[in-house]
């Protein structure tokens, strides 16, 4: 079984500044991935970023990049220099890299960017 | 590519009623996946099509649940004798498995999503 927790519900952040989401997860498959996804008040799911288990090195796309710490179970997403239009719910998710096609996501972060 | 299409958008109906939601995928995409999403929730799987066929159903998905994507391209999601804790939002993903940047992550799309309120 795959678990994902994300403990803030809600974070405020001042625009331009960078911000930290937290996400841990527990999981016995020996190969697995990670993503976020944001979902703005419209309702559509948004890719952002993928780890893999077996990367070599963080990922990163633009502003978003993934701090990937595998001993301690945790894929914290980072954006950096924030803008309004980052306010939106953001979901951590993980799958198995094979077998199971069940993406399971975690109970998201509200975040606010305050100009 | 127009993304991935859901329709109708909202939904209210009585307790009892049957509804059904339609999804249209990406066009080149072979899999496709409904998930659902309840306030304050991430969003919960379903289940998911490789190209027609339905290979996985979670147990969330009673006998009152039923998807199909006849010639693998669009699907619907019917629920039959609505129930209030069947309010929630469908949302319907699509994918091609193995090919981009992220090849190995089988990256999904998400459509906006079908919001359903049962009175």
């Amino acid at each position: 079984a795959q678990k994902i927790t994300q403990t803030q519900p809600g974070m405020f952040v001042q625009e331009k500044e960078a911000v930290t989401l937290d996400c841990t997860y527990d999981t016995s498959d020996p190969s697995y991935g990670l993503f976020w996804y944001k979902q703005p008040s419209s309702g559509e799911m948004i890719f952002l970023i993928y780890q893999g288990s077996y990367d070599q090195q963080n990922a990163t796309e633009g502003r978003y990049s993934l701090n990937f710490q595998k001993a301690r179970k945790s894929a914290n997403l980072v954006i950096s220099a924030s803008q309004l239009g980052d306010s939106a719910m953001y979901f951590c998710a993980m799958r198995a890299t094979f077998g199971n096609e069940k993406l399971t996501f975690g109970t998201g972060t509200r975040l606010t960017i305050i100009p | 590519d127009t993304g991935v299409s859901q329709d109708p958008r909202h939904k209210i109906t009585k307790r009892g009623q049957n509804v059904t939601f339609r999804c249209d995928p990406i066009s080149e995409h072979n899999r496709l996946y409904w998930y659902r999403q309840t306030l304050g929730q991430g969003p919960e799987f379903l289940t998911y099509f490789q190209n027609e066929a339905q290979l996985e159903k979670s147990r969330l998905l009673s006998d009152r649940f039923s998807a199909e994507r006849p010639k693998g391209s669009f699907s619907t999601l019917e629920i039959q004798r609505t129930e209030q804790g069947d309010s929630a939002m469908y949302l319907c993903a699509s994918s091609l498995r193995g090919t981009g940047a992220h090849s190995g992550a089988n990256v999904l799309t998400f459509g906006a999503g079908s919001r359903l309120t049962v009175l």
